[in-house]
């Protein structure tokens, strides 16, 4: 069965470093997103992306934060200056279609700041 | 607004036992989709069920079934002879229709052990 990856599984970054987290979504899917969850808090939805383009962001998604579909597999999640409270699992997913069309998750990339 | 509600926190149970997690959820969307992700220890998270705001049968799958009643904005899931394998964290989520269905507001989590 088509799975979403993500690389690394886990990224050490000093803080203010910038760092990008890397997603391949499942192939004949259009729809991207970038979801984090805190250690032992709730799945936080980040950004969704579509025919290149943001569709829509969240409060958490500010400046710091960029997404990019640099080639025709390749999804990134770019933070510029990493915070401490950067530190979290990342999720990556993708979906054929928005509403019915469940989002497919991949295993995550665990994020540390220090 | 949209919201998720998942009351439960942690349940413990011992095999074979039937468990049933809560989801209560609000918004004002007339059309909406809801959902529930299974999140093992091993960390990634796992679709398990999709409902529409306009389809409150019931479903059943294995040892799995759901209830979606509108009336009182429940999702909740039930599952029959729990055995080890379901020790996980489990969230239900909304995906409203106002934005066109693009994220998926999760609930906090309610945290299964099934023991032996």
């Amino acid at each position: 069965e088509p799975e979403v990856t993500q690389t690394p599984s886990h990224q050490v970054t000093q803080m203010g470093q910038e760092v990008i987290l890397r997603c391949v979504p499942i192939s004949n899917h259009l729809y991207f997103y970038w979801y984090r969850q805190i250690l032992g808090q709730k799945v936080e939805f980040l950004v969704s992306f579509y025919n290149n383009e943001i569709s829509e962001k969240s409060e958490i998604f500010d400046d710091q934060f960029s997404v990019e579909r640099p080639d025709g597999s390749n999804f990134t999640l770019k933070i510029r200056s990493t915070k401490l409270e950067d530190s979290a699992m990342y999720f990556c997913a993708s979906s054929a279609q928005t509403g019915w069309q469940p989002q497919h998750f991949g295993d995550g990339t665990r994020l540390s700041i220090l | 607004a949209q919201k998720v509600t998942q009351a439960q926190t942690e349940i413990s149970v011992v095999e074979k036992e039937d468990v049933t997690l809560d989801c209560v959820y609000e918004t004002r969307d007339t059309t909406y989709y809801l959902f529930w992700y299974k999140q093992p220890p091993s960390g990634e998270l796992v679709f398990l069920i999709r409902r529409n705001s306009f389809d409150e049968q019931n479903e059943i799958s294995g040892r799995y079934s759901w209830n979606f009643q509108k009336s009182t904005s429940s999702f909740n899931f039930t599952i029959t002879a729990s055995q080890v394998v379901d020790s996980a964290v489990y969230f239900c989520a909304l995906s409203p229709g106002n934005t066109g269905f693009q994220k998926l507001v999760f609930g906090t989590g309610t945290r299964l052990l099934v023991s032996p």
